[in-house]
């Protein structure tokens, strides 16, 4: 079955440490891969996305995420945190083509910042 | 100038009722969705639009009725409301409508049935 997991529910990191969220997907998955951030009472925003190349991608915010296609994984990273980090982050894949595929969502890691 | 804009923000109402949420996007792109993001924060697509033609329907009651009156306006009409239609519903958009495409997402409408 076509399924994206983000193992951790909940992590909570103290202000400027280092931050890792885990994103795991299943078989039939092409190589498009998102990660969206939400903040509380918002919609979701874009944060980077991978399709092709260098596969370590830089995005907004000055987080960074890695496609490892051995391991079905795209592991978002953020070298400092910031109290302003704190917000729901859901990973999402398309399976089946670019253009005709679908896109699914990760049931997403609510990430809370001590300060 | 909001990019996607979604009405109303709350929505609290009795079972048994019809609402309305309405979205509409200043991009110019092609294609609108509704999703449903349920209470364990699971985002899943309901509908989209390309061009006011529907493209996308996953397995959802027909009690949800999308209408999209032009490109730039996709509402979901609800009848006879449950409780377990207590959500938030995100309205979104994307250029063309192509699967790998950025998704621009309003802010929500948190429908609430009791």
């Amino acid at each position: 079955a076509q399924s994206v997991t983000q193992p951790d529910i909940h992590i909570t990191v103290s202000e400027g440490a280092s931050l890792e969220l885990r994103c795991n997907y299943s078989y039939g998955a092409t190589p498009y891969l998102f990660w969206y951030v939400q903040s509380p009472g918002q919609g979701l925003q874009l944060l980077l996305k991978y399709f092709s190349g260098d596969t370590l991608v830089q995005g907004i915010k000055g987080f960074e995420a890695e496609f490892k296609r051995s391991q079905s994984s795209f592991n978002l990273r953020k070298p400092s945190v910031h109290w302003s980090d704190a917000a729901e982050y859901f990973c999402a894949v398309v399976f089946g083509s670019g253009n005709t595929g679908k896109l699914i969502f990760g049931q997403g890691t609510t990430l809370q910042v001590k300060p | 100038d909001t990019a996607v804009s979604q009405t109303p923000k709350y929505l609290v109402t009795q079972m048994g009722n019809d609402k309305s949420i309405k979205c509409e996007q200043n991009l110019g792109h092609d294609t609108m969705y509704w999703y449903k993001q349920d209470s364990k924060k699971f985002l899943k697509i309901m509908f989209s639009y390309n061009n006011k033609e529907l493209i996308i329907n996953e397995t959802v009651p027909n009690r949800f009725s999308p209408k999209s009156p032009d490109k730039a306006h996709l509402n979901l009409h609800i009848n006879s409301l449950e409780l377990g239609d207590s959500a938030v519903y995100f309205c979104a958009s994307s250029l063309q409508g192509k699967a790998n495409e950025k998704l621009f997402f309003g802010s929500g409408t948190q429908l609430s049935v009791l």
